[in-house]
């Protein structure tokens, strides 16, 4: 199976900064990377498919780059409703595998 | 507008058998894979498997390969999970997600709770 590790584990940030989350998979995955988002209490969103296609709905400020084994996902100007886990996932191979989350607060 | 409606979860002692239901609306149901997730309490999320169109192709991660079933009725617009054997390990959340290489849509999720 393909490993994704993500990093960090946990993040603090404050209104209007930009944060960039890291996804690291354990072998060339080509861009097969979705991101999401889950909310307290809620099933986790798409937010971005083929490592950059932001999905319908989803604000401009989040975009998504990276190729072969190393991917990011960045948000711009930070806002309260950003507080979330975020969780990559690659779907070049089977099974489809996820990284461990990204627990992002406000500071 | 998508919909997808997880059901059946509870509360099931080790060893007993469960069965989840995923009634979808607002797309075409027989025109997608569908798939099962999971997360347990406080942990990441776990795909299950996977079914086609016509289930002809099920795929599953290989460690629930032989204590869980996916199927489906396209006429009733639904999605199975059938889990037998079940253990203290498998207490988790379960989605059911419309699979298009990623998951574009996800249910509510039902939580399972396996405990004597």
């Amino acid at each position: 199976d393909i490993q994704m590790t993500q990093s960090p584990a946990s993040l603090s940030a404050s209104l209007g900064e930009t944060v960039t989350i890291e996804c690291l998979a354990s072998e060339d995955i080509y861009s097969n990377l979705a991101w999401y988002q889950q909310k307290p209490g809620k099933s986790p969103q798409l937010l971005i498919y083929y490592a950059n296609s932001l999905n319908d709905g989803v604000p401009s400020r989040f975009s998504g780059s990276g190729s072969g084994t190393q991917y990011s996902l960045k948000i711009n100007s930070l806002q309260s409703e950003d507080v979330s886990i975020y969780f990559c996932q690659q779907n070049y191979d089977s099974p489809p595998t996820f990284g461990g989350g990204t627990k992002l607060e406000l500071k | 507008e998508v919909k997808l409606v997880e059901s059946g979860g509870g509360l099931v002692q080790p060893g007993r058998s469960l069965k989840l239901s995923c009634a979808a609306s607002g797309f075409s149901f027989n025109d997608y894979w569908m798939g099962w997730v999971r997360q347990a309490p406080g942990k990441g999320l776990e795909w299950i498997g996977e079914i086609n169109q016509d289930s002809s192709t099920i795929n599953y991660t290989p460690s629930l390969k032989d204590k869980f079933t996916i199927s489906r009725d396209n006429a009733q617009n639904t999605l199975y999970l059938q889990m037998s054997k079940l253990g203290s390990e498998d207490t988790a959340i379960y989605y059911c997600a419309r699979e298009y290489s990623y998951f574009d849509y996800w249910g509510q999720g039902v939580m399972v709770t396996v405990s004597s």
